[in-house]
């Protein structure tokens, strides 16, 4: 089955960090990325939607510039969280769809973030 | 994207049948209702989705009924790596937006 690679799983840094965290789908073509942040025992919650090659469209409530993400081909999408403070640790997971019909949404198996 | 309705939580005994219900009564007709998974600290793992009829897989069985108004997701012989938090999400096949979740209902398989 189609498989979205996320790295890496876990980071661990000093607040003022900016941390990169990679997407990939391995066996498909993602035309739409998905990023999304969830808090401990609260669901998942939608930060942004990246197409490939055009500008991501934020959630409201999410700084484009603190959350920064590329797109830059059908099999890869980055989240850059700048200048992280202690506030940003959370549990970040990408999730990747083709445009194929009703195929379904799949997830990268997340990365946690703790900002020191 | 209709709203979704699920018991915030629910035990099953290792080895029986998990049935997770899932009210969605203002679904649209172009509609599908997806199921996914949690296991805790992973990312949501895809079980089954179906528009109208009755699927089934490896993983788990749908059951729709006629009105679509609800369906059930039958986990047929539980097992403890089972226990996760379970939602049930619709949506429109051809929708460019992200999946929304609620809540959820997180399963407890007991030994």
């Amino acid at each position: 089955g189609a498989v979205v690679s996320q790295h890496p799983s876990r980071v661990i840094c000093k607040s003022g960090t900016s941390v990169k965290i990679e997407c990939r789908s391995l066996d498909f073509q993602a035309t739409t990325m998905f990023w999304y942040r969830q808090f401990p025992k609260q669901s998942l919650m939608l930060m942004a939607t990246s197409n490939e090659g055009s500008k991501a469209t934020y959630e409201q409530g999410v700084e484009k510039d603190k959350f920064l993400i590329n797109h830059a081909s059908l099999t890869l999408s980055t989240l850059t969280v700048t200048s992280a403070h202690p506030e940003d640790s959370s549990f970040y997971i990408c999730s990747a769809k083709t445009e194929w019909g009703n195929q379904p949404q799949h997830f990268g198996d997340g990365t946690r973030l703790s900002i020191l | 994207d209709a709203k979704t309705t699920q018991p915030p939580s629910m035990d099953c005994a290792e080895g029986r049948a998990a049935n997770l219900p899932c009210n969605h009564s203002t679904i649209s007709g172009n509609e599908y209702v997806y199921w996914y998974r949690q296991i805790h600290s992973q990312g949501p793992q895809y079980i089954i989705h179906g528009l109208k009829n009755n699927e089934t897989n490896e993983m788990a069985s749908l059951i729709i009924t006629e009105d679509r108004k609800s369906s059930t997701l039958i986990l047929p012989h539980a097992t403890l790596r089972d226990t996760a938090v379970y939602y049930c999400i619709v949506r429109a096949s051809n929708s460019g937006y992200a999946l929304n979740f609620g809540k959820g209902t997180s399963l407890l398989v007991t030994p």
